[in-house]
């Protein structure tokens, strides 16, 4: 079945560089997927990666995927006290019509 | 475009009562989506709509919880009776055919009392 876990805290100086892990099960999986969510609202798609692509890059964002060891990152450069939120790394077999399996969620603190 | 639109955004019942919960899509979107997330942990499927048709309730925990989605439009997630467990917030998603990622709202905080 799937299965995704991530670490449950982080916390980084605003200003630097924040990574978020993630590992998951099903090696069906074919798009992976950054959630974000902010105190009292819903969850917020940051980004999405196929699973036949390695890096994605969009604008202070980076995630990499390494299929083979089902390892997918989120990197956020230069991160700001905006950047504060519940971080959730989800997998599907397939695009949004299929369900989404998510993992506990990451939350980040930055600290001014 | 309005989002997705969840009522109420909080509710606190005892144990025993019911509850409805209600999501409106975005319009035109055929795919709903019901998820739950208990205090801490992951956010757990509950079930899939196509338009008025249950594609998938595999995630239902079981025969308390009943949704439905009228004329394929808005969804109700009724919860009868209400057990403690059952607290935590519920989420409704859309989404498009094709479409990657789902659009959320903002969820139902539930509190079984």
């Amino acid at each position: 079945g799937e299965d995704v876990e991530q670490s449950l805290f982080l916390s980084v100086r605003e200003g630097d560089s924040s990574v978020i892990n993630c590992t998951y099960t099903d090696s069906s999986s074919t798009y992976l997927y950054w959630y974000k969510q902010e105190p009292g609202a819903g969850l917020q798609l940051l980004t999405y990666i196929f699973s036949n692509m390695d890096m994605k890059q969009d604008q202070r964002l980076t995630v990499l995927l390494n299929k083979k060891d089902k390892h997918l990152s989120l990197r956020i450069a230069d991160t700001q006290t905006g950047d504060s939120a519940i971080y959730f790394c989800a997998e599907s077999l397939s695009g949004g019509y299929q369900k989404v399996t998510f993992g506990t969620g990451t939350k980040l603190q930055v600290i001014p | 475009e309005a989002g997705v639109t969840q009522f109420p955004s909080h509710s606190v019942i005892e144990k025993g009562q019911t509850v409805t919960l209600r999501c409106d899509p975005i319009s035109g979107h055929d795919n709903l989506y019901w998820y739950r997330r208990v205090m801490g942990k992951e956010i757990k499927f509950l079930l899939h709509f196509v338009k008025e048709s249950k594609q998938d309730e595999s995630g239902m925990p079981n025969n308390r919880f009943l949704a439905e989605r009228t004329g394929g439009t808005y969804s109700t997630l009724k919860v009868q009776p209400a057990e403690l467990e059952d607290s935590g917030v519920y989420f409704c998603a859309s989404s498009q055919a094709l479409m990657y990622g789902y659009t959320f709202g903002s969820g139902t905080r539930l509190t079984v009392v």
